[in-house]
């Protein structure tokens, strides 16, 4: 009875390189969504999908922000090209629907970018 | 887009005491509103929810109100502890948007 994981936990990067973060959500659950959430700050929505995929991209900051969800599980989130603003707590968090109430999220992923 | 407005911003209250959080929301279609508390280096975790069709909720010393025709809801915190102290956040959600549109948060502080 796993809950939602992220990895890494902590990344730290120079400006200019490529991340990835990754989530791993909850077993059966088809819809998963990415939040990022600065330093005490509120929860800012980036994406969701619903099994594969992403009705809704609205909240990705820039083209330099991309992810994607295979075989309805896992999912990863890619930062090109990282600026210092990208710095953030990125929350990914799982349902077992769109419409399904609970979000169960993770315990984040916290982006330094130097 | 749907707008989602917290207040206060930080709530420091002594323990026993009751604290009280509200949220206000811009876009009429809304119909689910949770409440979620995130403690220091956690992910945010769901305490309360409340759907359209209900005016008051309540679960044991956490409760939380609607008001549809002034589009806001609160969260009530009875008789608090030390460990209620936390960042709390409201959420709303439409149907036809699947995902769920955060406040900005509130800290609160309980003091023995």
């Amino acid at each position: 009875g796993a809950g939602v994981s992220q990895s890494p936990s902590n990344k730290v990067t120079e400006k200019g390189k490529d991340v990835e973060l990754r989530c791993d959500p909850i077993s059966g659950h088809t819809a998963l969504y990415w939040y990022r959430q600065s330093l005490g700050q509120g929860l800012e929505f980036l994406i969701y999908f619903q099994g594969n995929s992403a009705p809704d991209k609205s909240g990705l900051p820039s083209d330099r922000f991309s992810a994607e969800r295979t075989g309805g599980s896992v999912s990863t989130l890619t930062i090109q090209r990282t600026q210092q603003e990208d710095s953030a707590v990125y929350l990914c968090a799982s349902s077992l629907g769109v419409r399904d109430g609970e979000l169960f999220f993770g315990e984040g992923s916290r982006l330094t970018v130097l | 887009g749907e707008n989602v407005e917290q207040h206060p911003s930080t709530l420091s209250v002594q323990e026993g005491d009751s604290a009280v959080i509200k949220c206000t929301y811009s876009d009429s279609a809304s119909n689910y509103f949770p409440w979620y508390k995130q403690e220091l280096g956690k992910g945010p975790q769901l305490i309360i929810d409340i759907r359209s069709n209900v005016g008051e909720k309540k679960d044991q010393r956490i409760a939380v109100t609607l008001n549809k025709t002034a589009k806001h809801f609160s969260l009530h915190i009875t008789e608090t502890q030390p460990e209620d102290s936390a960042v709390y956040f409201c959420a709303v959600r439409t149907d036809s948007w699947g995902k769920l549109q955060f406040g900005a948060g509130t800290q609160v502080v309980v003091t023995p």
